[in-house]
């Protein structure tokens, strides 16, 4: 089955803690996404990717890190500078033509 | 960033009602304009891709048509059905340098009610 996966499913952080946020895709998209939604809000781009080895800062990057060695792995990293982390995100990949692909989102909690 | 607005944030609708959302954003430096539909507990999923003025495009019930020109795409759904019920999003895109980049409005949600 071709797709994107994320896990954990939630995840529960201390204040002051690092978290990494998986997202696999087996599509052979070169572009992936990270994005960001909050109750009455519509999806923010964090970081963006459009080849491997390469990233973008999206609208809201502050307190958030990105890796892309393989072409189908992108994980986000969500710092202890994010100040309000807690939230859902969600990852895509996009064929050439921009048609995206998501994944099944991980909501994060910061105790 | 671009601003991309949907309208009606959201909609109550009998059974076998037709009903329409809208979508606007700015014309300018556009690429596509993208609608997906997203059910609760689900990923969203991609309905249609636009790009041209004029577009329209359809998948059983649902349609959708493309204004570039004045930055608004309407989507239509004839014979609402409960399994219609879900949040459906627009994104416009655009195309720079570095990629292309979605801009998402906050989506419409549809409750169709049996």
């Amino acid at each position: 089955d071709g797709g994107i996966t994320q896990s954990p499913k939630y995840l529960f952080r201390k204040e002051g803690q690092n978290v990494t946020l998986s997202c696999e895709q087996n599509l052979n998209h070169d572009a992936m996404y990270w994005y960001r939604q909050d109750p009455g809000q519509g999806l923010r781009l964090i970081y963006y990717s459009q080849i491997v080895n390469d990233f973008q800062k999206g609208d809201i990057a502050e307190g958030y890190s990105v890796s892309r060695e393989k072409k189908e792995s992108f994980p986000l990293t969500v710092t202890s500078a994010q100040k309000n982390p807690t939230a859902f995100y969600l990852c895509a990949s996009s064929t050439a033509f921009g048609e995206q692909f998501f994944g099944p989102g991980t909501r994060l909690t910061v105790l | 960033i671009l601003n991309v607005e949907q309208s009606p944030q959201s909609l109550h609708v009998q059974e076998g009602d037709s009903t329409n959302f809208t979508c606007s954003f700015p014309s300018s430096n556009f690429y596509a304009l993208h609608w997906y539909r997203w059910e609760t507990a689900k990923s969203p999923e991609a309905l249609f891709v636009m790009t041209l003025n004029g577009d329209e495009k359809k998948k059983g019930r649902i349609s959708a048509t493309l204004n570039t020109k004045e930055g608004y795409s309407y989507l239509y759904i004839k014979g609402s059905q409960p399994e219609d019920s879900a949040t459906y999003l627009c994104a416009s895109s655009d195309w720079s340098n570095t990629g292309n980049q979605f801009y998402f409005g906050t989506g419409t949600s549809l409750t169709v009610i049996p």
